[in-house]
């Protein structure tokens, strides 16, 4: 398995524009999770799906991010507008119950 | 889910075992011990995870006090691939339920294996 699947892995984007981060996660894992990760709040858990339903979206920043799952195997997390303050490196995870794994990151800097 | 409490920093020397502590004194009847630990600009990996028993695989080991407010993870032959930042997490597991998943990650250790 190719494990956790996210592009791009690197994103440069001005103040304002739309940023659309993808995962792909390991096949026949029930649940997704989006994680973002800054050098001052580390990693904080924004939103995770089951069977591609939303469970928890209470990490989720504000109203400029929204995550959507369409089907069992891709999901997306979307910033509009996207500010300077979202820089940071986002993680797609997928688990088959308990254990997670973690996508290799998207690295996002918003100019 | 409870708080841990571990050392911002520690350092080993390569070959020798690396002992990497946690505090988790509220913790509850419930709530299981996991490990992951995150190398430089990778994402965060699973390493092993217990209830009361001590457990062992392929990577490490997991001690936990009897009163299971602290634990240990041992890498027992530390080398300098493993230098990353260790999680140690507690997290409350109930079969089917929908918070199953959730991890509340802290600062961790970052251990610096040395030659």
């Amino acid at each position: 398995d190719a494990g956790v699947i996210q592009s791009p892995r690197h994103e440069v984007t001005e103040m304002g524009q739309e940023v659309t981060l993808r995962c792909k996660p390991i096949s026949g894992h029930d649940y997704l999770f989006w994680y973002r990760q800054t050098m001052m709040r580390g990693l904080e858990l924004l939103i995770y799906f089951n069977n591609n339903v939303p469970i928890d979206d209470s990490g989720m920043p504000e109203d400029r991010f929204s995550a959507k799952m369409p089907n069992a195997s891709f999901s997306t997390l979307k910033i509009q507008p996207s500010e300077p303050r979202d820089s940071a490196v986002y993680f797609c995870a997928s688990s088959p119950k308990e254990t997670q794994y973690f996508g290799p990151g998207t690295r996002l800097l918003v100019l | 889910d409870a708080k841990t409490t571990q050392p911002p920093s520690m350092d080993c020397a390569e070959g020798r075992a690396a002992n990497l502590p946690c505090n988790h004194s509220t913790i509850s009847g419930n709530e299981y011990v996991y490990w992951y630990r995150q190398i430089h600009s990778q994402g965060p990996q699973y390493i092993i995870h217990g209830l009361k028993n001590n457990e062992t695989n392929e990577m490490a080991s997991l001690i936990i006090t009897e009163d299971r407010k602290s634990s240990t993870l041992i890498l027992p032959h530390a080398t300098l691939r493993d230098t990353a930042v260790y999680y140690c997490i507690v997290r409350a597991y109930t079969h089917g339920s929908s918070n199953t998943g959730k991890l509340i990650f802290g600062q961790g250790t970052t251990l610096q294996v040395k030659p």
